[in-house]
């Protein structure tokens, strides 16, 4: 009965290596989203969808690459891994609509890159 | 470039005390949402403040607005040792469909 769900919760790869990490919300939204959350707790906006359609792309290498197969999943693959990415990743939902946008976050992935 | 500051950044106190944290912003919002993350875990939604409203309670917060000076700010009351954890602030942007986090105010209380 958990509302969004990420998977993994801790990631631990090699430096190179290509991760996934999955998310899916049961909520019924229609808008979902992947933030980057670094050492110093600073939250930042990575993509967004809603319905399926990129929304949100900010400045994020192109080795990040969102896939939505359905509007309850937002999966997260990342190619040729770095050190700078290690961080949590969160990903979260929100019925979109109006100027209310509150968010529905998952528990995070914590990704370590050594 | 980063949108919300918060302050402070830390805060300990004492059960009992009231805790307020402050967050500025740059842009024109829509609203502004405050929210708290426990050690290790997701974001929870707290409570959420329109553009038009200067305050709203919610059994022991209480946000206010000042879209003039671009700044909110959040006040618990009657703290608990439970309330310890991060509050971030997030606006949600003019034209925008995201939230913009501050950098958080990592509150402890001291039982």
């Amino acid at each position: 009965d958990t509302a969004v769900s990420q998977t993994p919760k801790y990631l631990v790869t090699q430096m190179g290596n290509d991760k996934s990490i999955k998310c899916e919300q049961n909520l019924g939204h229609d808008t979902m989203y992947w933030y980057k959350q670094d050492s110093k707790k600073f939250l930042k906006i990575m993509f967004s969808y809603n319905n399926k359609e990129l929304i949100i792309n900010e400045t994020v290498p192109n080795r990040f690459s969102p896939k939505s197969p359905d509007k309850a999943h937002l999966n997260l693959h990342i190619n040729s891994l770095e050190l700078g990415d290690s961080a949590v990743y969160f990903c979260a939902s929100s019925a979109l609509g109006g100027d209310y946008n509150e968010q529905f976050f998952g528990p995070g992935t914590r990704l370590t890159v050594l | 470039s980063q949108q919300g500051e918060e302050d402070p950044q830390a805060l300990s106190i004492q059960e009992g005390e009231n805790a307020t944290m402050n967050c500025s912003y740059k842009t024109s919002i829509n609203n502004l949402q405050w929210y708290r993350q426990n050690s290790g875990r997701g974001l929870v939604h707290l409570i959420l403040i329109r553009s038009n409203e200067r305050e709203k309670h919610s059994g022991r917060l209480r946000v206010t607005l000042d879209t003039s000076k671009k700044s909110s700010s959040l006040l618990i009351t009657a703290s608990r040792a439970a309330d310890t954890a991060s509050y971030f602030c997030a606006t949600l942007d003019t034209g925008r469909r995201a939230l913009t986090f501050g950098s958080g105010t990592r509150l402890q209380v001291q039982p």
